[in-house]
This record gives structure tokens, C-alpha cells and sequence, in this order.
């Protein structure tokens, strides 16, 4: 059964790099022709897409992030890396990695990971 | 970038009640949409996909309807676990993907 494991920095200062990895188990990150993607939803608020990778390395990004945000693969370690730059308050939130299942839509997520920035 | 709007922002029912959660496109999606629940603490999990079809395991319940512009999810007979957030998310025009603001079910 395929399961995702985010992990990283808690607190970030501010106008630093925010960088998290998903950890996959279960399957190869290489298997397949899946998208594996960052979501992330500020406290109390809604879901915001930041991006995804695909299998072939080809990134799509949020247009809103996209001068911030790298999505990588590290396929030895079998995880994927985002890393947001010049952070702000209005960067912290639960962060969460998830894959496309077989009809391309979010399934399975990760339990997500909570990014404070603050000084 | 294609807006979802999710209508009412809360909904306040009784177990055994029926449920229905609206989500309005502001631009056709055909039939790509999803529905996901969200659990206080807990990541969303897919419903819904292709705006009608069950993910697996999600019970019978549940059930999505529409297309175009606009959908609508409902629930037969709420559980006490299904009280909890529900978002709408699109996937026919992107980047960027967008979700609805979320629809809180609570427990009236």
C-alpha cells in the first residue's frame, strides 16, 4: 500500500528557504507515469495547489509561486523535495504531499506537516 | 484561473439527515471534478472523481452529480463521521488546479 511521509523544518525565518521531502513507500516513485505533488492549506483556511513533478521530471507550478518554488525527485532515496524561497507569514501552513492516483486525482496524501515562519 | 465556489460555507444537519454541497465553476470543467472530505487534523481523502464516480471504499452513501459549471455532492444519510469539511477541485484547466473553499458540515 502506497504511503507518503512528509518531513522537514517546523520554522522557517522569514525571507528564508522553506524545504520539505516526501518520503514514498510501497511502490517506486519511478513506477508508472504518476505526478507527485505539493498541496499546502494555511491554518483554519482552504487548499492551495503549489505543484507537481512528474515521472519524466517535467514540472508544473502554481503560476502565484512559481518564482519560489522547485519541485525535485530523488529517485535513489525513493522521495520527492519542494523547496519555497523568501518566505513570509502568509507561507505557513500544513503542508502536504500527495500522488495521482489512476484517474489523476489527489489519492493518496500524506499526513501533512506544519511550516510556522517566524522570527 | 478557473474559480470553484462552494455553497452553503455551513451546512448544520442531523445525523440521518440527507446532504447536498454545491460547488459552481466559473468556467465549464466538463465532468473533471473531485470531491475530497477533510477531518479536523487529518489530510483530505478523495471521495468523488469525474465529478460521479466513488474512489474506492468510500461508501454508497456518497454520491456526486453534474457537470459543466455546476455540481453537487450529497449524502443520503450522514453518519456521525461524515460531519467535517468537504472540498470541490478541478482539473480541466490548468496550471494552476484549484479548489472550492470547503463546505463545513456540522452537526446541528
Amino acid at each position: 500500500q502506497l504511503q507518503l511521509q512528509e518531513s522537514g523544518s517546523g520554522l522557517v525565518k522569514p525571507s528564508q528557504t522553506l524545504s520539505l521531502t516526501c518520503a514514498v513507500s510501497g511502490d517506486s516513485i519511478s513506477s508508472g507515469s504518476y505526478s507527485w505533488t505539493w498541496i499546502r492549506q494555511p491554518p483554519g483556511k482552504g487548499l492551495e495547489w503549489i505543484g507537481f513533478i512528474y515521472h519524466s521530471g517535467t514540472t508544473y507550478y502554481n503560476p502565484s509561486l512559481k518564482s519560489r518554488v522547485t519541485i525535485s525527485v530523488d529517485r535513489s532515496k525513493n522521495q520527492f523535495s519542494l523547496k519555497l524561497t523568501s518566505v513570509t507569514a502568509a507561507d505557513t501552513a500544513v503542508y502536504y504531499c500527495a500522488r495521482e492516483n489512476d484517474y489523476s486525482w489527489f489519492d493518496p496524501w500524506g499526513q501533512g506537516t506544519l511550516v510556522t515562519v517566524s522570527s | 484561473e478557473i474559480v470553484l465556489t462552494q455553497s452553503p460555507v455551513t451546512l448544520s444537519l442531523s445525523p440521518g439527515e440527507r446532504a447536498t454541497l454545491s460547488c459552481r465553476a466559473s468556467q465549464s470543467v466538463s465532468s473533471y471534478l473531485a470531491w475530497y472530505q477533510q477531518k479536523p487534523g487529518q489530510a483530505p481523502r478523495l471521495l468523488i472523481y469525474d465529478a460521479s464516480n466513488r474512489a474506492t471504499g468510500i461508501p454508497a452513501r456518497f454520491s456526486g452529480s453534474g457537470s459543466g459549471t455546476d455540481f453537487t455532492l450529497t449524502i443520503s444519510s450522514l453518519e456521525p463521521e461524515d460531519f467535517a469539511v468537504y472540498y470541490c477541485q478541478q482539473r480541466f484547466n490548468w496550471p494552476p488546479l484549484t479548489f472550492g473553499g470547503g463546505t463545513k458540515v456540522e452537526i446541528k
